[in-house]
């Protein structure tokens, strides 16, 4: 079965700074990757995945994610954060031959003026 | 247009209490998606409907745990005996395709439940 190992539980940024969210994979078929976002009191809501093709993908919000197949990683970037990304962060793996979507433990990002 | 709904939003049950919790899927949605977060962790899987089919309960943690979906619109997830581990929170999704993770699932507010 595949899993998830989000490497920082918390990231405390300056507004406008560039940040980085690490997330980790093992799998041994074919996965789809997702990152999602929950705001406090919120339900979880998409920021972007990877399914095929490009391993560069665009998200909401100015995110954007890297799959990196050698490495097993899936990163979140964005190159400046606004108090308004203050929220938890959360990677999902799901392989592509059965139906069981794994989240990671979530990286609760804090933006500070 | 309307999301996935949960009610309701905070639940507060004594030991040994039966709770059900609702979650309205977004009209049309064909697959619905039970989920377990605990505090401090990521979401858990715990059953999926394809319509009123329930085709994977692999991840409910005992029986006392038990999920429906009788029209394939409206979901029930029902807790008997509740105990101080299933204290968590409880979300729901839907998906407007087949069950499959390649589209995107709409998560609702979720339901805190708290077990005393």
């Amino acid at each position: 079965a595949q899993s998830v190992t989000q490497l920082d539980s918390q990231v405390p940024v300056f507004e406008e700074a560039p940040v980085e969210l690490r997330c980790n994979y093992s799998s041994s078929v074919s996965v789809y990757l997702f990152w999602y976002v929950q705001y406090p009191n919120q339900g979880l809501q998409l920021l972007l995945k990877y399914l095929s093709g490009s391993t560069l993908v665009k998200g909401i919000n100015g995110f954007e994610a890297e799959f990196n197949k050698s490495q097993t990683s899936f990163h979140l970037r964005k190159p400046s954060v606004h108090i308004s990304d203050t929220a938890e962060y959360f990677c999902a793996v799901s392989d592509t031959d059965n139906n069981d979507m794994r989240f990671g433990a979530g990286t609760r990002l804090t933006v500070k003026p | 247009g309307a999301g996935v709904s949960q009610s309701p939003r905070y639940k507060v049950a004594k030991r040994g209490q039966d709770v059900a919790l609702r979650c309205d899927p977004i009209s049309g949605h064909v697959s619905l998606f039970w989920y377990q977060q605990a505090l401090g962790q990521g979401p858990e899987f715990l059953t999926y409907f394809q319509n009123e089919a329930q085709l994977d309960k692999s991840g409910l943690p005992s029986d006392r745990f038990f999920a429906e979906r009788p029209e394939g619109s409206v979901s029930t997830l029902k807790i008997q005996r509740t105990q101080q581990e299933d204290s968590a929170v409880y979300l729901c999704a839907s998906s407007p395709n087949r069950v499959s993770f390649s589209y995107e699932q709409y998560f609702g507010p979720g339901t805190r439940l708290t077990v005393t």
